[in-house]
């Protein structure tokens, strides 16, 4: 049975860093390109960014109100890929999920960003 | 960016009736080398992750009743509930992963009329 577990998300003031991660078990993790997606409340779905798997060379594409500020990372020993926000802003509070190759999402990890 | 744009934003539809969902995108999702159309339809209830429904704009994914359908191409595409179950109520997004940025449509609320 495929799997996404994320953790990691909890409350940070404006201007700091948290980081996600997304556990995966039951596909295979090496060959699969890992998304996130967030969502405000109450609002639609927003494409975050992806990393490709090793054979297309860990490459990673961002989504633009996010690039340079956010990071997506993978760790094959550990199935789990990563993803480490900085300079965190209030318009960045929402559910973040992870998702496989369109098919299978997480159950989603809340992130606020307030004062 | 490739813009998606559904339509409606929201409908009421009765119980056992048909229920039509729209999306275009601003330029063609359609990978001529393998005539397959970068977009996916999925179904969010409330406080629940997206499932997905439809793939390749046509196929639905294992386990989806067959009232569900899907179809169009290029830039044009449409979800189809046959009859409405009230187990249907929720939020469908499209979404194309032809190119990146990746993106969703805004979104149509399905509820009983």
């Amino acid at each position: 049975e495929v799997q996404l577990v994320e953790s990691g998300g909890g409350l940070v003031q404006p201007g700091g860093s948290l980081k996600l991660s997304c556990a995966a078990s039951g596909f295979s993790f090496s060959d699969s390109a890992i998304h996130w997606v967030r969502q405000a409340s109450g609002k639609g779905l927003e494409w975050v960014g992806r990393i490709r798997s090793k054979a297309k060379n860990f490459a990673t594409d961002y989504a633009a109100s996010v690039k340079g500020r956010f990071t997506i990372a993978r760790d094959e020993s550990k199935s789990t890929a990563y993803l480490q926000m900085n300079s965190l802003k209030s318009a960045d509070t929402a559910v973040y999920y992870c998702a496989y190759n369109w098919t299978h999402w997480g159950q989603g990890t809340l992130v606020t960003v307030s004062s | 960016d490739i813009v998606m744009t559904q339509s409606p934003d929201s409908l009421a539809v009765s119980l056992g009736e048909r229920a039509t969902i729209n999306c275009k995108s601003s330029q063609s999702v359609l990978y001529s080398s393998n005539n397959k159309n970068y977009l996916t339809w999925y179904q969010q209830k409330t406080g629940q992750p997206p499932k997905l429904l439809i793939y390749w704009a046509s196929t639905r994914e294992s386990g989806v009743p067959d009232r569900f359908s899907g179809s169009g191409s290029g830039t044009d595409f449409t979800l189809t509930i046959s009859s409405l179950q009230a187990e249907d109520v929720a939020v469908y997004y499209c979404l194309q992963y032809y190119d990146t940025p990746y993106t969703f449509g805004q979104g149509t609320k399905l509820e009983i009329k």
